[in-house]
């Protein structure tokens, strides 16, 4: 089914671990996006990427990293992750002048780090 | 800073009532608002959106209402049914062009 599709759909970890999350879409829209949702705060971004290699931060980008090497997926990666991360995180895609148009969500990664 | 927001963190409505779910902003330059649900387990699903040049829009049950005078929108499901269960947020861009989201109004529906 066409669609974006995030994996895990949840995952324990351990203070200090790198962990990787996965977003896949196959819409071939240009922009995909991070955002991690926390209560009291709504959806907060973290990166972005307009394309192929190109990749932006966010409001929220300190402890995460990102790379786009195909237009299709957009992993994000916490290099060691810390219990302020535990949260639940998710990928979304919008066609060109993404400001203009809908962004279209995954069903999420729910993470806690220990 | 910059907001979009809803007024009221949760909302019961009786089922076959209309729903209104209000949405304030900041950013008076904002041209672009949008609708999404969220049910509990999965992401943002969008529902509606309308640019500023438009007032009222409407969807298959939603109609959304634009007023730029006084940075305020809203979300009216009409009819509502127990499906209509989840949280709604309104999103727009803030002055760099990013969407920025508000915290959500959940939305019960009482039997």
């Amino acid at each position: 089914d066409a669609g974006i599709t995030q994996s895990p759909r949840y995952k324990i970890t351990e203070t200090g671990r790198q962990v990787t999350l996965m977003c896949h879409q196959t819409w071939s829209h240009s922009y995909m996006f991070w955002y991690r949702q926390d209560l009291g705060h709504g959806l907060r971004l973290i990166y972005y990427s307009a394309a192929a290699d190109i990749t932006d931060k966010g409001e929220v980008p300190d402890g995460y990293v990102v790379s786009r090497s195909k237009t299709e997926n957009f992993p994000l990666t916490l290099e060691s992750a810390t219990r302020s991360q535990t949260s639940v995180y998710f990928c979304a895609s919008s066609e060109i002048d993404y400001s203009n148009q809908p962004q279209h969500f995954g069903d999420g990664t729910r993470l806690s780090i220990l | 800073g910059e907001s979009v927001g809803l007024h009221l963190p949760t909302l019961s409505v009786q089922e076959g009532d209309n729903s209104i779910i209000n949405c304030a902003y900041s950013n008076s330059a904002s041209d672009y608002f949008i609708w999404y649900k969220q049910e509990s387990g999965k992401g943002p699903q969008f529902i509606i959106d309308i640019r500023s040049n438009m007032d009222k829009r409407q969807g298959q049950r939603v109609t959304v209402l634009l007023n730029k005078t006084v940075k305020h929108l809203s979300l009216q499901i009409a009819a509502t049914q127990p499906g209509d269960s989840a949280v709604y947020f309104c999103a727009g861009p803030n002055r760099d062009d990013k969407i920025i989201f508000g915290k959500g109004t959940r939305l019960h529906i009482l039997p």
